[in-house]
């Protein structure tokens, strides 16, 4: 079975860092990989999915994750931060075969300080 | 891009009671639905499966009795939750594949709060 670490639960950073959420999953096979943003009371918006080529893929309101293999990572990352990034980000995986339903990290809280 | 539509947003209803949450997908058809529970500061649990024309199929440790699922139509799956209880309160969040997209697209969540 699939699952997800996300080993931070909360990152602070300030307006206009840099951001990188840490994601680790386990998996047998080359999985699908999520990552999902979701902002106080609201459901979950896909912020950019991995499922094969290039390892590098680029998703919505800027941001972009890396898949490497050898780490077994997918870290989320984005240049420069703006205040309305501030929510509850989780990553997922999916397993390759079937159906790939997503299983759900536990998710990293982002704040954003001024 | 795909949507989901879940209504209610909140719910608030009296311990015995039941609440019926729905789900539907606006753009798509969708023969898989899935419902999920979140607790305060936790991360998704995926309660069951929903499928179109058919039983659902639930995960370990949910309830069957309590979560009935009915996904009568290609577009349209609601989650009852039957005789709550305070320890049903939580938020409840449905999810449907969109084949075409290759993800899964969610709704905007149910808070329900049984006193």
């Amino acid at each position: 079975a699939q699952s997800v670490t996300q080993p931070d639960i909360h990152i602070t950073v300030s307006e206009g860092a840099s951001l990188e959420l840490r994601c680790n999953y386990s998996y047998g096979a080359t999985p699908y990989l999520f990552w999902y943003v979701q902002s106080p009371g609201q459901g979950l918006q896909l912020l950019l999915k991995y499922f094969s080529g290039d390892t590098l893929v680029q998703g919505i309101k800027g941001f972009e994750a890396e898949f490497k293999r050898s780490q077994s990572s997918f870290n989320l990352r984005k240049p420069s931060v703006h205040w309305s990034d501030a929510a509850e980000y989780f990553c997922a995986v999916g397993a390759s075969g079937g159906s790939y339903i997503p299983t759900f990290g536990r998710g990293t809280s982002l704040i954003v300080h001024p | 891009g795909a949507v989901v539509s879940q209504h209610p947003s909140r719910v608030i209803c009296k311990s015995g009671t039941s609440v019926k949450i729905e789900c539907r997908s606006l753009d798509f058809q969708a023969t898989t639905m899935f419902w999920y529970r979140q607790f305060p500061k936790q991360s998704l649990m995926l309660m069951a499966t929903s499928n179109e024309g058919s039983k659902a199929t639930y995960e370990q440790g949910v309830e069957k009795d309590k979560f009935l699922i009915n996904h009568a139509s290609l577009t349209l799956s609601t989650l009852t939750v039957t005789s709550a209880h305070p320890e049903d309160s939580s938020f409840y969040i449905c999810s449907a594949r969109d084949a075409g997209a290759y993800g899964y697209t969610f709704g905007s969540g149910t808070r329900l709060t049984v006193v």
